[in-house]
């Protein structure tokens, strides 16, 4: 089983349709959580962070963390077609886990805003 | 503030060459990761510099290889280029060395292999 699993989509929704991209992952340790978007010809770029459970807005954007059940999810609401891009869950891993820590990636879920 | 910036954009090179990729972090940061991305495995971790020091590396091949000069500039080399090369290599900088540190990411450079 992969550390992160993310569906790679593709996603199409109506404009002002709300979004729900998700991300599960399976090390309970896992504290803090990223969403990164990457424009089509463009490097990804940080959107959002969420440490622990709960929820974080931002604007049109709110970031989800159910421990429980091992889940992250990024909602975008009244979605633009300017949302139209690869959206990417990233984990850092835990203290614990040695020397070797880098991010770990979901594969990015591709979404379509269409006008 | 400048962005990273990568070069080659884009580059087309044959089996069994070598290539060799720039990276200019943003003024300041000290630490640069590479990664190869496709669309079939994703962002995959390539190597992480700090300091001119290699400090995490990933799992590729002894092909792929990598320096940080002291300005913190950085280049990937790949040797004896293969087909499954081919791929988008990004550049990512980031001001201190921690995992959770946000990464500024350059547009990439994209790397064809015939």
């Amino acid at each position: 089983q992969k550390e992160v699993e993310q569906d790679p989509g593709p996603l199409s929704v109506p404009e002002g349709a709300i979004v729900s991209l998700n991300c599960t992952y399976s090390n309970s340790a896992f504290q803090y959580f990223m969403w990164y978007r990457q424009y089509s010809r463009k490097g990804p770029e940080l959107l959002m962070y969420t440490y622990s459970s709960g929820n974080k807005e931002d604007g049109r954007f709110t970031a989800q963390v159910d421990k429980s059940s091992k889940y992250i999810s990024l909602f975008i609401r009244d979605s633009q077609p300017s949302d139209s891009a690869t959206y990417l869950c990233a984990i850092p891993p835990p203290r614990n886990a040695g020397n070797n820590r880098k991010l770990i990636w979901g594969l990015g879920t591709s979404l379509a805003v269409n006008p | 503030k400048a962005g990273v910036t990568q070069t080659p954009r884009y580059l087309i090179k044959t089996r069994g060459q070598q290539v060799t990729l720039s990276c200019s972090p943003i003024s300041g940061h000290r630490s640069v990761s590479w990664y190869q991305q496709t669309p079939g495995q994703g962002l995959q971790f390539l190597f992480e510099y700090f300091s001119e020091t290699q400090r995490n590396k990933g799992n590729f091949p002894g092909r792929f290889s990598g320096r940080q000069f002291s300005n913190s500039r950085s280049e990937m080399n790949v040797s004896t280029l293969e087909l499954g090369d081919s791929a988008l290599y990004l550049c990512a900088s980031s001001l201190g060395d921690r995992v959770i540190d946000e990464q500024f990411f350059g547009p990439g450079t994209r790397l064809t292999v015939l």
